[in-house]
């Protein structure tokens, strides 16, 4: 069964960084692209970065370039975001989600939370 | 940036209903070499993660129920629910992943 469960979430200061990460089971984590998305509180979904199945290329929404780093580690089936520069507006649940050769998402993990809030 | 745009952005409906919902994109998401849309929707329902229900703007995944039928081509899409169940009150979302990633606003449904 795959299983995606994101941590790292919680309230960072506005200008602050924050790391998520995403542990990745029941599949194999290196033979596949990957993915975050956000939902803002009551809004809709918003997708934020994309990484290869190898790491070698990576993809931003333009409001999180030079901000945001997707990174991961295929030997701990492992997906990381590194958060700089934290804005309100970047407060939203941020889903791990995984992306098929094609790049559609086929499966979502259960979300974190992430509020930036003086 | 392609655009996604859905309409209506809320629905009532009473089970058994047939329901239909629009997804309109700023540009073709049919690709000329394998005559593929790249076009896929999601349900969301209260409190849980986006599931994926059709990619290729008509292919269901395993396990979605039949009444689930995504159809259209190129700019203009559309997600029908032949006859709606209350399990089905949710968030839809459509989304293109022809160019980079895109996801519509989202449409509503809710009990009539």
């Amino acid at each position: 069964e795959v299983q995606l469960v994101e941590s790292g979430g919680g309230l960072v200061q506005p200008g602050r960084s924050m790391k998520l990460s995403c542990a990745a089971s029941g599949f194999t984590f290196s033979n596949y692209g990957m993915a975050w998305v956000r939902q803002a509180p009551t809004k809709g979904l918003e997708w934020v970065a994309t990484i290869s199945y190898d790491g070698s290329s990576t993809y931003y929404r333009d409001s999180v370039k030079g901000r945001f780093t997707i990174s991961r580690d295929n030997a701990k089936s492992t997906l990381y975001l590194q958060m700089n520069s934290l804005r309100s507006e970047d407060t939203a649940t941020y889903y791990c989600t995984r992306a098929t050769y094609n790049n559609y998402f086929d499966y979502w993990g259960q979300g974190v939370m992430v509020t930036v809030s003086s | 940036d392609i655009v996604m745009t859905q309409t209506p952005s809320s629905q009532a409906v009473s089970a058994g209903e047939k329901v239909t919902m629009s997804c309109k994109s700023s540009q073709s998401l049919l690709y000329s070499e394998n005559k593929k849309n790249y076009l896929a929707w999601y349900q969301q329902k209260p409190g849980q993660s986006p599931k994926l229900l059709i990619s290729w703007a008509s292919t269901r995944e395993s396990g979605v129920p039949d009444r689930f039928i995504g159809s259209g081509s190129g700019t203009d899409f559309t997600l029908t629910i032949s006859s709606v169940q209350a399990e089905d009150l949710a968030v839809y979302y459509c989304e293109q992943y022809y160019d980079t990633w895109t996801f519509g606003g989202g449409t509503k449904l809710e009990l009539k």
